[in-house]
């Protein structure tokens, strides 16, 4: 069946980087974009970034600009998620989520269909 | 940025009745709208999407409506398993997308 299976969780230290895998199967993962989004505990959603496994574009949230870097793997299937430079406000559950539609059938942006199931990311010293 | 405004933040409703959320964008997002169902510890379900259009296997009694700047989602008869955290969101900027910041449905 279609899913995103991502890397279990980590802790790091202030400052320091933290990679998020996003594994993709049941579908071909070149046509749909996959984007990140993270939630604090108690806390809702906030959209980070998005990029297109195809070609590699990418965009990502301002408030994420020079410290979050997204990238693939096209023959595993696997999307990530580079965090640079944590803080203790970084703490949060990561999910990687599909675009709904292919992504040259998107006219403007997209619903996220498929989710994977979390990533926690504890930044503590 | 478009800011997403849904309300209210707690919602407490009978089982079997209707529950109705709202959702506000501060520009016109045309019907570029949807909405999630978060439940603890899982990640969210989709639910509607181009406001009004319900998802793969999305009971019926789920339904979205509203374009431009007010949306609403709709539960016509509450289930014990409806009971969680709604979110709206918005992908007409795109390529930014913004969430609302929920409304937690309770059994009341």
């Amino acid at each position: 069946q279609v899913q995103l299976v991502q890397s279990g969780a980590e802790v790091k230290k202030p400052g320091a980087s933290v990679k998020v895998s996003c594994k993709a199967s049941g579908y071909t993962f070149t046509s749909y974009d996959i984007n990140w989004v993270r939630q604090a505990t108690g806390q809702g959603l906030e959209w980070m970034g998005w990029m297109n496994p195809n070609s590699g574009n990418t965009g990502y949230a301002q408030k994420f600009q020079g410290r979050v870097t997204m990238t693939r793997n096209t023959s595993i299937s696997t999307a990530y998620m580079e965090l640079s430079s944590l803080r203790s406000e970084d703490t949060a559950v990561y999910y990687c989520a599909r675009g709904k539609l292919r992504y040259f059938e998107r006219v403007r942006g997209d619903a996220f269909d498929i989710w994977g199931q979390g990533t926690m990311v504890t930044v503590s010293s | 940025e478009i800011v997403m405004t849904q309300s209210p933040a707690t919602l407490s409703v009978s089982p079997g009745e209707r529950a109705t959320l709202s959702c506000r964008a501060s520009q016109s997002v045309s019907s570029n709208l949807a909405w999630y169902q978060q439940k603890p510890g899982q990640a969210p379900r989709l639910l509607i999407y181009g406001a009004s259009t319900r998802a793969t296997g999305i009971p019926a009694r789920f339904s979205g409506s509203g374009s431009g700047t007010e949306f609403t989602l709709t539960i016509s008869s509450l289930q014990s398993e409806d009971f969680a955290v709604y979110y709206c969101q918005q992908y007409n900027n795109w390529p930014t997308y913004t969430f609302g910041q929920g409304t937690k449905l309770e059994i009341k």
